[in-house]
Formats: C-alpha cells, structure tokens, sequence
C-alpha cells in the first residue's frame, strides 16, 4: 500500500546544478501536486496537474518546471537550482480536482542548495 | 484571493488538557475546509473535513465546526495526549472546481507535555 512516493528524500545540490525530483501515485488518481514548505510559510503550491496532459502554475512557480508523465508519475525540475529553493518540497495526489476530495501527501523531499 | 490565519505556535500544553487551534479564512463562493496533521518525518494526513455551513467534521477526538458568518474552522479537542504533538495545518480548497488544490494556513507546532 505506497500510496505516493516520492524520491529522492534528501538532496544537497550545489548553486546552479539541475535535478529532478521524482513523484508517484499508485491510487490511480487524475490529480497531482507538487508544494515546498518553508519555515513560518505553511506550503504552498508550485504547480499542479487536473488531470493527465495538463498542468498549470500555482502559486510559486518560477525557477520550476514541471511534467506529468502519464497517470503515475509527476516530477518537478530545478533546471539552476538557488539557495532560495531550500526547502521541503511534497507531491499530492487526489483523486480528481475538487472540493470533496482529500489529498494523499508523500514523504516529502529535504533539499540543501549551497 | 484566498488566505487561510491559523494560530502560530508552538503551542504546549500539559496531557488531558482541552486544545483549541484557531483558524479562519477567506475565499471567494463556497470553500471547503479541512485540517492536516503532519507528524516529525512525515508527510501531512488529512485529519478532519468539512464542505458546507454548519457541517461538524470529526476524527480521533478532534472536532472542527465550518462557521460561515464567522469564516473560522477551529479545532477542538478534549482532552489531548502526548502523541498527538504534531504540526496542524488548516486549509481550504475554493468553490467552484478548486483544481488548483489547497490553500494553506502557516501551521500551528502542538507540543504536548506528560
């Protein structure tokens, strides 16, 4: 029962090395999501994805990009990672965009930009 | 835009004693409201949900009630004990099709005394 999994959980990138961070559901959900949390900030989206195909802009997108591979998987890339992209980042799944459907969080990914 | 105030911590409080977190909101149409809880190491899990007026969403000893006149989703519970030391986040996804997922309060740190 892994529900989402996200790898790696701990990274320390140098400034301005690329990566990807990779992101699986095995709910078969539509919907996924990707948020950093920062110390004081709560979490707040990066980007998300309604359904396979689509994906759009949250709320701190830039410095991000992102790919919804097919149903499962959902990865996030720093292309020059910043110090300012130290955080805690967790992909969501839920199993269709809306009010009355909860999300399932991953582990979460520790990264260290120096 | 949407914005959810949620008490900041950390909040102590000594075993079998009543907690309150507070937390109110504001959203465009008809949010629903939900509170997270994400224990060290881990990934948030939805503890309790609410999607309309006056709905009382409850789990584990915890309750929330959706006030809309006052626009709050306080959780409650009576008597607290040591595992459940935890971060609590409030949230909401807004009305209509709220696909671009949740909106989060900055979390509230319970600490939890024998």
């Amino acid at each position: 029962n892994a529900g989402v999994t996200q790898t790696p959980k701990f990274q320390v990138l140098k400034t301005g090395q690329s990566m990807t961070l990779q992101c699986a559901q095995d709910m078969n959900h539509n919907s996924m999501y990707w948020y950093r949390q920062d110390p004081g900030m709560g979490l707040r989206l990066i980007y998300y994805s309604a359904s396979e195909g689509t994906t759009d802009k949250g709320e701190v997108p830039n410095g991000y990009n992102v790919s919804r591979l097919n149903k499962r998987e959902f990865s996030l890339r720093l292309e020059s990672a910043a110090p300012s992209q130290t955080s805690v980042y967790f992909c969501a799944s839920s199993v269709r965009p809306g009010q009355n459907t909860e999300a399932f969080f991953g582990q979460g990914t520790r990264l260290t930009v120096v | 835009g949407n914005s959810v105030t949620q008490m900041e911590g950390p909040v102590t409080l000594s075993e079998e004693a009543f907690l309150t977190i507070n937390c109110t909101y504001t959203a465009t149409g008809y949010p629903s409201l939900f509170w997270y809880v994400q224990y060290p190491g881990e990934g948030l899990q939805l503890l309790l949900k609410a999607t309309k007026a006056d709905d009382k969403g409850s789990n584990k000893g915890f309750e929330a009630t959706y006030r809309k006149e006052t626009t709050s989703f306080h959780l409650e519970k009576g008597s607290v004990q040591v595992s459940d030391s935890a971060v609590y986040f409030c949230a909401l996804i807004r009305g209509r099709g709220g696909a671009d997922g949740l909106t989060f309060g900055k979390g509230t740190h319970l600490i939890i005394q024998p």
